[in-house]
């Protein structure tokens, strides 16, 4: 157990619709990163946040959207969703805000399939 | 951030040790290199970071030649176990995000 949790573990739903993908960082870390790869694919930055505050965008559609709470757990939020947008979504956690020289933690990911 | 190359897979047997090579030319001077290990539907762990010369911990050692531009993951006797892809990043404290390459998919046979 990394200490980062996401829920849920597994998610099948239809195109055009809209799901909530949640994230809660580990004890003690501020920012939460979220990544999506998909099957055979590399793992694409989407958007990071610190103690409540977008600070850095990746690749994410604008159909995609995320926020961060008072209680430093995360969400992203899917909607329109298309047959290419199955895939892996990964949820990091880090202490700081700029913090890549003292490494992320992972959580174990939600496999969004959309049919 | 600075660009990583490394190989797209490579083979193994069980017992041996494997050396995973990233090339990193454009290292910066604030940038440390960090490796991570992923393995099918899980999602990457880190492995060892490093900024020069060579770090050891109980899973593997990293070594950094003095001018930076590449470094060696070395995993010692591998098993069937350390099948997974390897990342390579290089990225330095003023970087908020982490960029992943297309990683090392590293095969180990019985």
């Amino acid at each position: 157990d990394s200490g980062v949790t996401q829920t849920p573990k597994h998610l099948i739903t239809a195109t055009g619709q809209r799901v909530t993908l949640r994230c809660s960082p580990r004890s003690g870390d501020l920012s939460v990163y979220w990544y999506q790869q998909s099957l055979d694919q590399g793992l694409q930055f989407l958007i990071q946040y610190y103690n409540g505050e977008e600070r850095a965008k990746g690749n994410i559609l604008e159909r995609f959207s995320a926020q961060q709470f008072p209680d430093l757990h995360s969400e992203l939020n899917l909607s329109s969703l298309e047959l290419g947008d199955s895939a892996l979504y990964f949820c990091a956690s880090s202490v700081f805000d700029k913090s890549s020289n003292y490494g992320y933690t992972f959580g174990s990911g939600t496999r969004l399939t959309v049919v | 951030l600075a660009k990583t190359t490394q190989p797209i897979s490579m083979d193994s047997y069980e017992g041996q040790e494997v050396n995973i090579t990233c090339s990193h030319n454009n290292i910066a001077t604030n940038d440390y290199i960090t490796w991570y290990q992923q393995f099918p539907s899980q999602g990457p762990r880190f492995i060892i970071q490093g900024y020069k010369t060579k770090v050891t911990n109980e899973v593997a050692s990293l070594f950094i030649p003095a001018d930076r531009k590449s470094s060696t993951l070395s995993l010692p006797r591998v098993s069937l176990s350390d099948t997974a892809v390897y990342y390579c990043l290089v990225a330095g404290s003023s970087a908020s995000k982490i960029i992943f390459g297309s990683g090392t998919r590293l095969s180990i046979r019985p």
